[in-house]
């Protein structure tokens, strides 16, 4: 399975903080995603990162792409209280689907 | 940028019964939607994949049968759960990937806001 593995499962932050979340997977990839999904949402998307790019940014976002540990992180820097939901990585699948992984449940407390 | 609305946002139902629901590109050409099954405090499981004026490819495991789609148009894609029981109950959302202004090109999937079903 080329399933993405976020890393924690969950994560409590005080506002301001920065909130780190890694993700893994397993086979090669074109490009890797992360959305959010607050709690009974649709999922937003949030930053793609292509193979041979090793960090992108978006606004209090960063994430950094390793293909050699087939892993990737993202970073939230000064956390708000609206940034409280859960956060997935996905990379592609075989019918042109994401596969996501579990989530990372990010709680940011004011 | 590329919407994807979804109906209903919510439905309870009778077990037996059957609940169709509605995934709609509002503003761009969707070639292929996906639909996905979210169980409480799971992750997104695909489904099966649609593309327009072609027969749905379904995971393994997913009944054809039970989960009844049709990509009649490049707009819209509708999920019909058939015969409805509790363990049916679940969160669903469709995505669409295609083409027109906005759409960030074919790498780039936009998300209908789900519709939490529930059998009684």
């Amino acid at each position: 399975s080329q399933q993405g593995e976020e890393d924690p499962q969950a994560l409590s932050i005080q506002e301001g903080e920065n909130a780190t979340m890694n993700c893994s997977y397993k086979t090669s990839i074109n490009n890797l995603q992360w959305y959010r999904q607050n709690s009974g949402r649709g999922l937003v998307h949030l930053i793609l990162i292509r193979s041979n790019e090793r960090e992108k940014h978006s606004g209090r976002l960063r994430v950094t792409l390793d293909t050699s540990k087939k892993s990737s992180s993202l970073l939230i820097t000064a956390s708000r209280a609206a940034d409280t939901a859960s956060y997935f990585c996905s990379v592609g699948g075989s019918q042109g689907n994401l596969i996501f992984g579990k989530g990372t449940k990010l709680s940011v407390k004011p | 940028g590329a919407v994807v609305s979804q109906h209903p946002s919510w439905v309870i139902c009778k077990s037996g019964t059957s609940v169709k629901i509605e995934c709609r590109s509002l503003d761009f050409q969707a070639t292929t939607m996906f639909w996905y099954r979210q169980f409480p405090k799971q992750s997104l499981m695909l489904m099966a994949t649609s593309n327009e004026g072609s027969k749905a490819t379904y995971e393994q495991g997913v009944e054809k049968d039970k989960f009844l789609i049709n990509h009649a148009s490049l707009t819209l894609s509708t999920l019909t759960v058939t015969s409805a029981h509790p363990e049916d109950s679940s969160f669903y959302i469709c995505s669409a990937r295609g083409v027109g202004p906005g759409t960030g090109g074919t790498d780039t999937q936009y998300f209908g806001p789900g519709t939490r079903l529930t059998v009684l």
